[in-house]
């Protein structure tokens, strides 16, 4: 059962370009939306994170938008750069606990 | 990296035999977590403590258990290892921002767990 479905499993971009990476959720009782980045042989770090009382949040040139009604959200990375590459994971959770739902991950290559 | 400090980094082990994973952290954070990492299955809760002594089941828990004696350890076993186990581990704790009421997520540094 997966509650969290990302797409694509890989994505490559040319320099300058748009990241485009989708998830979409089940459960309604999700209110809190994160998505983290994660580069080989380290832990993932938090990159941005909605709540579902808003439909876009942006910082700098990453930007989240939710769907409610249609249970998805997306990340937009902006002017992707070759130090975006790395693996990109949504997740979802209930009450803002840690116990995260995390998206099956997207491999992104910013190509110079 | 938030205090967080995962031993073994690399461990390599035959099945049937225990395996300890240990989750050190310094800055005295009530909620610990253990995750697994699998291809085509992004991570996956394993265990999580809310203080010591208090611990609770995942989604993945079978075949795992978890101790939590001292707010700043949080221990992973695998009693008998098996080769469905071997997986890169994650130890994560939680940062609580009091103005925005959410928690963010810290991640280490991952433990790779072979089991042959």
């Amino acid at each position: 059962q997966q509650q969290v479905k990302q797409s694509p499993q890989s994505l490559i971009v040319q320099k300058g370009g748009i990241s485009i990476i989708n998830c979409a959720y089940e459960n309604t009782a999700f209110d809190y939306f994160p998505w983290y980045q994660q580069f080989p042989g380290k832990g993932p770090a938090l990159l941005i994170a909605i709540r579902p009382d808003v439909s876009e949040k942006k910082e700098g040139r990453f930007t989240i938008s939710f769907n409610k009604s249609a249970k998805q959200f997306s990340l937009h990375i902006m002017d992707s750069q070759p130090g975006d590459s790395a693996t990109y994971f949504c997740a979802a959770s209930k009450d803002n606990t840690g116990k995260l739902i995390f998206g099956q991950g997207t491999t992104l290559q910013v190509k110079p | 990296d938030a205090g967080i400090t995962q031993s073994p980094r690399h461990k390599v082990t035959e099945t049937g035999t225990p395996v300890t994973l240990r989750c050190h952290q310094t800055e005295n954070h009530r909620y610990m977590y253990w995750y697994r990492q699998d291809p085509g299955h992004g991570l996956r809760l394993i265990h999580y403590s809310y203080g010591v002594k208090d611990t609770d089941k995942g989604e993945v828990s079978d075949g795992y258990s978890v101790s939590r004696s001292k707010t700043e350890d949080f221990l992973l076993t695998l009693e008998s290892a098996t080769s469905s186990q071997t997986s890169v581990y994650f130890c994560a704790i939680s940062v609580e921002d009091r103005s925005s009421g959410t928690g963010e997520l810290f991640f280490g540094e991952g433990s790779r767990l072979t089991v042959l």
